[in-house]
């Protein structure tokens, strides 16, 4: 069975520093990734997956991800974070074997961006 | 605009009491799929559907039923909903059921069970 963790519940960064949202995961196969944000009253919106390729994926917003084989690991990172990046972030992971679609999700980690 | 869509947007109901919630996508999406969302949880799928006619159970399915007569709609109904089903719903669609395929998610429906 494939899961996911999301270590920390919140991460609180200062405007214009680095920001680094930490993702774990397990599945029996080769993994699919896939990061979501959801800003306060709206639906989840797609950041950026790992298929395959180079380990470093680039997204929307400024944001990038590395996935990491060794470790299990797809942390999503910002050189720079704004005021604007406070949202809900959610990991998610796809068994390649995984024949009926099912996306898990971590349990999210909510990050606080102060001016 | 390529979208999914849910209505209604917010919903206060009592036990018991039959709903629906809807949902559409404009994209010609195969695959469609209900989560809830919970504060600790994350997203868990209810159920979901890989074409017309063809749905199946996700991790919590209890107390929830969906149907998919045509590819773009596939509402969610609750037939005597409970307080634990009070929750956060999504619905999402992708392309195919292919593992690459990224899940396209509508804006939610906050749901609350008296």
């Amino acid at each position: 069975a494939q899961s996911v963790a999301q270590p920390e519940d919140q991460v609180n960064v200062a405007e214009g520093n680095p920001l680094t949202v930490k993702c774990t995961y397990s599945v029996s196969g080769n993994p699919y990734l896939f990061w979501y944000v959801q800003y306060p009253n709206r639906g989840l919106q797609f950041l950026l997956k790992y298929i395959t390729g180079d380990n470093l994926v680039k997204g929307s917003y400024g944001f990038e991800a590395e996935f990491n084989k060794s470790q299990t690991s797809f942390h999503l990172k910002k050189p720079s974070a704004l005021v604007s990046d406070s949202a809900l972030y959610f990991c998610a992971v796809r068994d390649m074997d995984d024949s009926w679609g099912k996306l898990q999700f971590g349990a999210g980690t909510q990050v606080v961006v102060t001016p | 605009e390529a979208q999914v869509t849910q209505n209604p947007r917010y919903l206060i109901t009592v036990t018991g009491k039959k709903l629906t919630v809807t949902c559409s996508q404009n994209m010609n999406h195969e695959y469609m799929s209900w989560y809830r969302q919970d504060p600790g949880l994350g997203l868990r799928q209810i159920y979901y559907s890989m074409n017309v006619e063809v749905t199946d159970k996700g991790d919590v399915p209890e107390g929830y039923k969906v149907s998919r007569k045509e590819k773009r709609n596939f509402p969610l109904i609750l037939e005597s909903p409970s307080p634990n089903q009070t929750s956060l719903y999504f619905c999402a669609s992708s392309l195919s059921v292919q593992a690459t395929d990224t899940q396209y998610f509508g804006p939610g429906t906050r749901l609350t069970v008296l």
